[in-house]
């Protein structure tokens, strides 16, 4: 069974620093790898999507990357700001229901940036 | 575009009690999902459907059932319901040419009594 785990549970850094979160997962036969946002009482916005052929994916500030065969993906925030703070959430999607399975999720790192 | 909505956003039932939770998209989306949100379990999948007519099983499907009658809407229901399933309900949808990336409803917050 795909196991995702987050670290850390919880990040509290000054604004302007540049941040990493981590992802791993236990099994490498993944369709995709989904970044998302959550902020409290809201849904899940989806941050960036990587594919299992690819390696990383950027999108404005944030840049994720994905190391299939040992497990690991991580996002990177750039000049992190105060709107930055929320939770942040990894799932991967498996790779045998040719991208229709449900995503596996991590329980997220929850953020605050500190202005 | 409204994306993906749900409805009802709140509501609270006595065990027992019998409700439908709705979710409709706009982007003509082939695969639907249903997920839970619970503290400490993070988001877990109990039903999904890949097109009109069609349903499966997810992680947590016992206690629940699924209609897709039509392309755009994707029904979860809750015959008994128990304590066990107050939770934060999500549904997501997906199309094939766009990597399969899913995209999230605001979510129905479910308390039963």
């Amino acid at each position: 069974k795909q196991e995702v785990t987050q670290i850390p549970a919880a990040l509290s850094v000054p604004e302007g620093e540049n941040l990493v979160l981590n992802c791993s997962f236990t099994d490498s036969a993944i369709y995709n790898l989904q970044w998302f946002r959550q902020d409290p009482g809201k849904g899940l916005t989806s941050l960036l999507l990587i594919q299992s052929s690819q390696r990383e994916q950027t999108s404005g500030r944030l840049n994720a990357s994905l190391d299939k065969s040992s497990g690991r993906s991580t996002l990177y925030i750039a000049a992190s700001q105060p709107g930055d703070s929320a939770t942040y959430l990894c799932a991967v999607m498996p790779g045998s229901g040719g991208g229709a399975d449900g995503l596996t999720f991590g329980k997220g790192t929850h953020l605050i940036i500190q202005p | 575009n409204a994306g993906v909505t749900q409805t009802p956003k709140f509501r609270v039932l006595k065990t027992g009690q019998s409700m439908t939770l709705l979710c409709a998209q706009d982007m003509n989306h082939e695969y639907m999902y249903w997920y839970r949100q619970d503290p400490g379990m993070g988001l877990r999948l109990i039903h999904y459907s890949v097109g009109e007519g069609t349903t499966a099983k997810g992680e947590v499907p016992d206690g629940y059932n699924v209609s897709r009658l039509k392309k755009q809407n994707f029904l979860l229901g809750l015959e008994s319901a128990a304590p066990s399933q107050t939770s934060v309900y999500f549904c997501a949808s997906s199309y094939p040419a766009g990597g399969n990336e899913q995209f999230f409803g605001p979510g129905t917050r479910l308390t039963v009594l």
